[in-house]
C-alpha cells in the first residue's frame, strides 16, 4: 500500500522560505506514469493545488499563487520537496503531499496525512 | 483558468435521505476530467469518484457521479452517519471547488 509522509518545520517566519519534504513508501517515485503533488488547506477553508512533479522533474505549478514555488524530486531517497518563498500569514495551512493517478491530468489517488505550517514571527 | 462552483454551500439532511451536490465549471471540462473527494474533520481528503462517474476502489455504491461539460453532480442515495462530511470537486490536476458541507439535520 502506497504511503506518503510530509515532514518539515511547523513554524516559519514571514518573508522566509517554507520547505517541506514528502517521503514515499510502498512504491517507487521513479515510476514513469505518476505525478506527485502538493495541495494545501488554510484552517477552516478549502483545498488549493500548489504544484506537481514527475520522476524526471517535469513540473506544473499553480499560476495563481503569489509566492515563488519550487518543487523538486530526489529519486535516490524516494522523496519530493516543496519550497515556497517569501511567505506571509496567508500561507498558513495544512500542507498535503499526494500522488495523481497515471499522468498529471488525473485524479489524486493517494494523500499524505498532512502537516500544519504556521507562518508567524 | 477554469473556476469550479459548488452548490449548495451547506446541505442539512437526515440519515437515510438522498443528497444531491452540484459542481459547475466556468468552461467545459475535457473528457469529463472531474473528480469528487470526501473530507472529514482532521483527515486528508479521500477520492470518491473519478472521470465524473467512476467510483474509486472501495467506495460504496450509494455514491454516484454524473454529468459532463460544465455541469456535474454527486449523489448519495441514502445517507449513512459516516457520510456527513465536506465534499469537493476537482478539475483533474488543478483547481478545486470551494466545497459542500453535508451536515446532520
Amino acid at each position: 500500500q502506497l504511503q506518503l509522509q510530509e515532514s518539515g518545520p511547523g513554524l516559519v517566519k514571514p518573508s522566509e522560505t517554507l520547505s517541506l519534504t514528502c517521503t514515499v513508501s510502498g512504491g517507487s517515485i521513479s515510476s514513469i506514469s505518476y505525478y506527485w503533488g502538493w495541495i494545501r488547506q488554510p484552517p477552516g477553508k478549502g483545498l488549493e493545488w500548489i504544484g506537481s512533479i514527475n520522476y524526471s522533474g517535469s513540473t506544473y505549478n499553480n499560476p495563481s499563487l503569489k509566492s515563488p514555488i519550487t518543487i523538486s524530486v530526489d529519486t535516490s531517497k524516494n522523496q519530493f520537496s516543496l519550497k515556497l518563498g517569501s511567505v506571509t500569514a496567508a500561507d498558513t495551512a495544512v500542507y498535503y503531499c499526494a500522488r495523481h493517478a497515471s499522468g498529471f491530468y488525473r485524479e489524486i489517488e493517494y494523500w499524505g496525512q498532512g502537516t500544519l505550517v504556521t507562518v508567524s514571527s | 483558468e477554469i473556476v469550479l462552483t459548488q452548490s449548495p454551500g451547506t446541505l442539512s439532511l437526515s440519515p437515510g435521505e438522498r443528497a444531491t451536490l452540484s459542481c459547475r465549471a466556468s468552461q467545459s471540462l475535457s473528457s469529463s476530467y472531474l473528480a469528487w473527494y470526501q473530507q472529514k474533520p482532521g483527515q486528508a481528503p479521500r477520492l470518491l469518484i473519478y472521470g465524473a462517474s467512476s467510483r474509486a476502489t472501495g467506495i460504496p455504491d450509494r455514491f454516484s457521479g454524473s454529468g459532463s461539460g460544465t455541469d456535474f453532480t454527486l449523489t448519495i442515495s441514502r445517507l449513512e452517519p459516516e457520510d456527513f462530511a465536506v465534499y469537493y470537486c476537482q478539475q483533474y490536476g488543478r483547481t478545486f471547488g470551494q466545497g459542500t458541507k453535508v451536515e446532520i439535520k
